[in-house]
């Protein structure tokens, strides 16, 4: 089973700041089936970044993710009001697992 | 537009059983996996069950299996969990989330909660 770890498990920082979340897989990710997801309190996720560096339909580009192997990185270039959410990595190219991390709470300082 | 809504969460005694639905609208849902996503109260995303667009391959975290059992009904556009043995640990918000124009859960529903509690 490939595991997660998302780090920091907060990040505190103000708008209009750079924010960079890590995302580190215990075994090599295949093809980079890598996501990041965006989630507000009380809603469902939202897809942000496939592929491990596609965005998705109607994300700003601001986000963006890279990485392969083992290390991932989503980084929101200038931080909105809007994105303090908590943001979780996903791999899904090792079936049967669609692991998730933990997620990093990104919260206003 | 493309739709997921899930159904039938509830409160449950330890040991119950309960059937979450999915209905899918918006897209041809037979051409479609589906999966299962919970997360408990105050914790992160679990990733459940996949099931193939045709039903012929499932898979299943080792928390559920044995004991939930995923199946869809493409004629009704449905989505369903048959959940037995329920325990407290499975207290959560059911998602049930798809991979329309990507290989990553882009469509999600708005989740029903299943709460196991005495």
């Amino acid at each position: 089973e490939i595991v997660l770890t998302q780090s920091p498990g907060t990040l505190s920082l103000s708008p209009g700041e750079r924010a960079t979340l890590s995302c580190r897989a215990s075994q090599s990710v295949s093809s980079s089936y890598l996501a990041w997801y965006q989630q507000k309190p009380g809603q469902a996720p939202r897809l942000l970044i496939y592929g491990a560096s596609s965005r998705a339909t109607g994300i700003p580009d601001r986000f963006s993710g890279s990485g392969s192997g083992t290390d991932f990185t989503l980084t929101i270039s200038r931080l909105e009001p809007e994105d303090f959410a908590v943001y979780y990595c996903q791999q899904y190219g090792s079936s049967p697992e669609y692991t998730f991390g933990q997620g990093t709470k990104l919260e206003i300082k | 537009e493309v739709q997921l809504v899930e159904s039938g969460g509830g409160l449950v005694q330890p040991g119950g059983s309960l059937r979450l639905s999915c209905a899918a609208s918006g897209f041809t849902f037979s051409s479609y996996e589906m999966n299962w996503v919970r997360q408990a109260p105050g914790k992160g995303l679990e990733w459940v069950s996949y099931i193939s667009s045709s039903g012929s391959t499932i898979y299943y975290a080792d928390s559920v299996k044995g004991r939930f059992t995923i199946s869809r009904d493409n004629a009704k556009n449905s989505l369903y969990l048959q959940m037995n043995s329920l325990r407290a640990e499975d207290t959560a918000v059911y998602y049930c989330a798809t991979t329309v124009r990507y290989d990553a859960f882009d469509i999600w529903g708005q989740g029903t909660m299943v709460t196991v509690s005495s």
